[in-house]
């Protein structure tokens, strides 16, 4: 099947750091894709679309400013969290959809990434 | 937006057959049902997907009703290495939306 990688898997910075987490897929192309967050013992949160050659769609709620999404190829898509704060730390995924343009009915997920802000 | 609601947990022994049913009565024409299983800290993973009827791969079988309104996740003869959460998802040419998934823990 399809693979998303993200790096790094983990990551621990001190509070008011930036970090950049990068979602790829490995081996198709993806012209969107999807950021979520997870908290523990908790479902995905949508945070926001990924749109390559265009801005990023965000859903309520969740800062544009703070957390910056970068689609610079149809490969790779970037998570930046500025100025990160302990109420930051998550579990992020990424996921990709591979199909028919505007089908969204095959995603593959990434493995995760475990922000720890201190 | 096609909400899916599901147990919130559920318990079983080896060997078992599990069926976990998901209710989407919002359900979209153009929206096709699909399953994910996620263990802690990994992203989900997909297990099957369909639209009507019943779809079955090598690990499990999906079983949707006429009215679409309803499906079954059927996994045979569960293991340990089954307990996960297990999310239901409704959807079409947009993101997915999770719901709270199903907790399933699975005992010796």
């Amino acid at each position: 099947g399809a693979v998303v990688s993200q790096h790094p898997s983990r990551v621990i910075c001190k509070s008011g750091t930036s970090v950049k987490i990068e979602c790829r897929s490995l081996d198709f192309q993806a012209t969107t894709m999807f950021w979520y967050r997870q908290f523990p013992k908790q479902s995905l949160m949508l945070m926001a679309t990924s749109n390559e050659g265009s801005k990023a769609t965000y859903e309520q709620g969740v800062e544009k400013d703070k957390f910056l999404i970068n689609h610079a190829s149809l490969t790779l898509s970037t998570l930046t969290v500025t100025s990160a704060h302990p109420e930051d730390s998550s579990f992020y995924i990424c996921s990709a959809p591979r199909g028919a343009s505007g089908s969204y009915n095959e995603q593959f997920f990434g493995p995760g990434t475990r922000l720890t802000v201190l | 937006l096609a909400k899916t609601t599901q147990p919130i947990s559920m318990d079983s022994y080896e060997g078992q057959e599990v069926n976990i049913t998901c209710s989407h009565n919002n359900i979209a024409t153009n929206d096709y049902i699909t399953w994910y299983q996620q263990f802690p800290s990994q992203g989900p993973r997909f297990i099957i997907q369909g639209y009507k009827t019943k779809v079955t791969n090598e690990v499990a079988s999906l079983f949707i009703p006429a009215d679409r309104k309803s499906s079954t996740l059927s996994l045979p003869r569960v293991s340990l290495s089954d307990t996960a959460v297990y999310y239901c998802l409704a959807a079409g040419r947009r993101a997915l939306t999770f719901g709270s998934g199903t907790r399933l823990q699975v005992q010796p």
